[in-house]
């Protein structure tokens, strides 16, 4: 069965410090892959898609960056975070359009 | 590309009262539609789906949902919420081919009122 890996599940780091957020999924091929960020008040924003490896859409400008180095593997990344970066951060995945969205269970990130 | 419209951000709403929490989408294509629930600090699960056939889909925890073509919605509904029903709400659209993007609402936050 598929399953979805995201770590950690809280981080506080301070402001201007770099960030990596890895996100991993098993027992499937090829799927989409999905960056969402919720902050407070701000609903659920799509930040990056992925269709493949190296194959990155952004979706809204920020001080936030993706990658794809293998298939089944999506980063997160900012090499100076700012405040405004709080929130709660979910990596998700798809194959068929019958199946929907799998989530992982997130990544809660306090920037101090 | 498919477009999803969650109008409500907050529904308060007492317990054992009913709910209807409202989703509009915008495609160009045949779609499926989804529901889906987050509970704090969690990510998100599947509610119902709807795919083909009986435009009223019934899913966990006695949610239902009704597709309507014509109006491009599906609005998800429940007789009698409960104090565990207090989450927030997601409705998606997907494409019906295969590898399709799937594309979420901004989420609609249900709170029950004792």
């Amino acid at each position: 069965s598929q399953t979805i890996h995201q770590w950690p599940a809280t981080l506080v780091q301070p402001v201007g410090s770099p960030l990596s957020l890895e996100c991993t999924v098993e027992g499937t091929s090829n799927p989409n892959l999905y960056w969402y960020r919720q902050a407070a008040g701000r609903g659920l924003q799509l930040l990056f898609y992925s269709v493949g490896i190296g194959q990155i859409s952004s979706e809204v400008p920020q001080n936030l960056s993706a990658s794809r180095p293998q298939d089944r593997q999506f980063i997160l990344s900012s090499k100076k975070l700012l405040l405004s970066d709080s929130g709660f951060y979910l990596c998700a995945w798809s194959v068929r359009g019958d199946e929907g969205a799998f989530f992982g269970q997130g990544t809660r990130l306090t920037v101090v | 590309a498919q477009s999803v419209t969650q109008l409500d951000s907050q529904v308060p709403v007492f317990e054992e009262a009913p709910v209807e929490l409202r989703c509009n989408y915008s495609s160009s294509v045949s779609v499926y539609l989804f529901w889906y629930v987050q509970y704090p600090n969690q990510g998100l699960q599947l509610l119902l789906k709807y795919l083909s056939g009986s435009t009223l889909v019934k899913g966990i925890n006695g949610f239902e949902a009704e597709f309507n073509k014509s109006q491009t919605s599906f609005h998800l509904r429940k007789p009698s919420v409960h104090i565990s029903d207090t989450a927030e709400y997601f409705c998606a659209v997907s494409g019906t081919g295969g590898y399709q993007k799937v594309t979420f609402g901004t989420g609609t936050k249900l709170q029950v009122i004792p």
